[in-house]
């Protein structure tokens, strides 16, 4: 059962931001929202999480809804390098690592 | 700082044969995540374990399939009897315990053909 729902594919300019989104509408009070990334044949690569505040590092910001049910990855400067399968996971703590990973949102950066 | 490390990163078996893959996880995780991949699809967890114990193996096959995370060593992944199916891309990863960060340290992934 897939307990989140993203676009399958979106396409982004070079330098533009980058806004992906999910939906989780079904998601747990002790539910984190966590954002990995593949690129191409290599292994996920873990970008940003949070529960109910917004969260910004030096990859990305994490927009969550105030109902908690959708969130916003947003890539500030998306560069080449950012082409990738985007995955929004949610989990609770006590299944932390047991990740379920949907098909993920297939971005491309085109220069 | 080693990241995990994967080996072999592709192997090759005919039917019937067995595959072993290891996991040397990140110096100072003691937790260890295996996930498949199979063609064009997304990752599915198949066992988590720590140090000699296996805690979680609801996503492994009942049959063929084993894991472990010995004392000394690398976790290993052995596939008995492999077959076509068992194609994949499998992914070990680790933590150095729950949700201390939010980041699981992915591998670069061991890749199975079985001809």
């Amino acid at each position: 059962d897939a307990k989140t729902t993203q676009p399958t594919s979106m396409d982004c300019a070079e330098g533009r931001a980058a806004n992906l989104p999910c939906n989780h509408s079904t998601i747990s009070g002790n539910e984190y929202v966590y954002w990995y990334r593949q690129i191409h044949s290599q292994g996920p690569q873990y970008i940003i999480h949070g529960l109910k505040n917004n969260e910004t590092n030096e990859m990305a910001s994490l927009i969550i809804t105030e109902d908690r049910k959708s969130s916003t990855l947003i890539l500030p400067h998306a560069t080449l390098r950012d082409t990738a399968v985007y995955y929004c996971i949610v989990s609770a703590t006590d299944s932390w690592g047991k990740f379920q990973f949907g098909a993920g949102t297939q971005v491309v950066v085109t220069p | 700082n080693a990241g995990v490390m994967q080996n072999p990163r592709h192997l090759v078996r005919r039917r019937g044969q067995e595959a072993r893959l290891r996991c040397s996880p990140m110096k100072g995780h003691s937790h260890v995540y295996w996930y498949r991949q199979l063609p064009e699809e997304g990752l599915k967890f198949m066992v988590y374990l720590q140090k000699e114990n296996i805690i979680d193996e609801s996503g492994m096959p009942k049959e063929r399939f084993s894991a472990e995370f010995p004392k000394e060593g690398p976790s290993i992944l052995r596939i008995q009897q492999v077959v076509r199916g068992d194609s994949a891309a499998y992914f070990c990863a680790s933590s150095f315990g729950l949700a201390v960060t939010g980041e699981l340290f992915f591998g670069e992934g061991s890749r199975l053909t079985v001809l």
